[in-house]
């Protein structure tokens, strides 16, 4: 099955920075790469996500690039600010027999200092 | 408009006593998951549904079963609660296939002693 690799575990920046989280997958016939931030006690909400025919996407001050012959793909975080603080979990839809369910990395708790 | 309502928030079981979580969506989504989370191993998938009346193991079932009782609903049962199933536990839907958005549910709090 799918397997996706997530780091760093943990990044510390201070605000106004950029963070950059990345992650591998193992699955070549994955399609669909999403992001979620989950705050403290709260859901993973989506955040940015990217299909397998697009290189890049931005949304403001967050972007997402992927690079399907390496298998890997970021998040880039511009410009953070404390808000920003959380844990962030990238994730890949699984091919095959899988179709359909998404796998998500280990998580990067990001705090983003004043 | 709720979205994917979970049940109970918290709880607290004796090892060995068995317990079900419900999950609700009004989304009209065909699939459903459950996923719990533990630190530093991220949202593990416990079990999935891709339409009403079928179900998939994912990562780490063993120990739960689920039912899929209609489009809405989605429960899980833990039959002889162990401290090794101690964690968050996260109901999600979305819409069957690759490249679809799943929402998460607020997540249910769960301690076996």
């Amino acid at each position: 099955g799918e397997n996706v690799e997530q780091h760093p575990s943990t990044l510390s920046v201070q605000e106004g920075d950029s963070a950059v989280i990345k992650c591998t997958y193992s699955d070549s016939a994955s399609n669909y790469f999403p992001w979620y931030k989950q705050e403290l006690g709260k859901r993973p909400q989506l955040i940015i996500d990217i299909r397998s025919n697009v290189g890049e996407k931005k949304d403001q001050r967050i972007a997402v690039t992927l690079n399907k012959t390496a298998k890997h793909f970021s998040l880039h975080i511009t410009e953070t600010q404390p808000e920003d603080s959380a844990v962030y979990f990238c994730a890949a839809t699984a091919g095959g027999t899988s179709y359909g369910k998404l796998t998500f990395g280990q998580g990067t708790i990001l705090t983003v200092h004043p | 408009n709720a979205g994917v309502t979970q049940t109970p928030k918290f709880q607290v079981l004796k090892t060995g006593q068995s317990m079900t979580l419900q999950c609700a969506q009004d989304m009209n989504h065909n699939s459903m998951y459950w996923y719990r989370q533990d630190p530093g191993m991220g949202l593990r998938l416990i079990y999935y549904s891709a339409s009403e009346g079928t179900t998939d193991k994912g990562e780490v079932p063993n120990g739960y079963n689920v039912s899929r009782l209609n489009k809405r609903e989605f429960s899980l049962r833990l039959e002889s609660a162990a401290p090794s199933q101690t964690s968050v536990y996260f109901c999600a839907s979305g819409w069957t296939g690759a490249g679809n958005t799943i929402y998460f549910g607020e997540g249910s709090w769960l301690t076996v002693v």
